[in-house]
């Protein structure tokens, strides 16, 4: 059963566009979503986190986008740079009663191109 | 800035054997994730520990077990190997008293069972 899902494996885009990485869950529970970019050989880097409070998330050309009564959320990436091509992830979690330790679920992970 | 460190970064070992992967999280950093990747497959979780103690608990075989000794470091052991334990073994940290912090993944540990 995979809570969440991103239904595109794979995205291409120009340089200079935007790219909208897209992301699907299902657990309600979920209240911290996090994108992760991955390059071949290396581990996740954290890229842009929003709590379930906010709708929206900006970090410089990455911006996340929540839709709670969807059960949606996307990543915008403006403009996108080729050097920007990797597994994007994307994955949430639940803070438990007390604050206590919280472990992510993955989705599947999209693989964004961005053409020089 | 210090990142997670993870050894060996490749192994190769046959059925049956045993392997003995290391984490050593981020400075001050307090919580430590282990999570296994197969091909083409999303990261799932398998162990989690909060100052040495256990914490949370996921996919993991019995044939495994893993500890975080009192450096914060943590060690996955993992015995009576099988050719489906082939994968990508990462370990991530995170500062337990920051909310909502996120989780930093080291490289990984490619595993390879034979």
């Amino acid at each position: 059963d995979q809570q969440v899902k991103q239904n595109s494996p794979s995205l291409s885009v120009q340089e200079g566009r935007i790219s909208i990485l897209n992301c699907d869950y299902t657990n309600s529970m979920f209240d911290y979503f996090l994108w992760y970019k991955k390059y071949p050989a290396e581990g996740p880097t954290f890229l842009i986190s929003i709590s379930s409070i906010k709708d929206k998330n900006e970090d410089g050309r990455f911006t996340v986008f929540l839709n709670k009564s969807a059960k949606h959320l996307s990543l915008h990436i403006v403009p996108s740079q080729p050097g920007d091509s990797a597994v994007y992830f994307c994955a949430a979690s639940t803070v438990r009663r007390g604050g206590s330790n919280y472990k992510l679920t993955f989705g599947k992970g999209t693989l964004l191109t961005v053409n020089p | 800035a210090a990142g997670v460190i993870q050894s060996p970064r490749h192994l190769i070992k046959e059925k049956r054997e045993t392997a003995t992967l290391k984490c050593y999280p981020i400075p001050r950093h307090d919580t430590v994730y282990w999570y296994q990747q197969g091909p083409g497959q999303d990261p799932q979780f398998l162990i989690s520990f909060y100052e040495k103690m256990q914490s949370d608990k996921g996919s993991i075989p019995d044939r495994f077990s893993a500890q975080q000794f009192s450096d914060y470091h943590s060690e996955l052991n993992m015995s009576s190997l099988e050719l489906g334990d082939s994968a990508l073994y990462f370990c991530a940290s995170s500062f337990r008293q920051g909310l909502r912090s996120p989780l930093h993944f080291g490289n990984g540990t490619r595993l390879t069972v034979t």
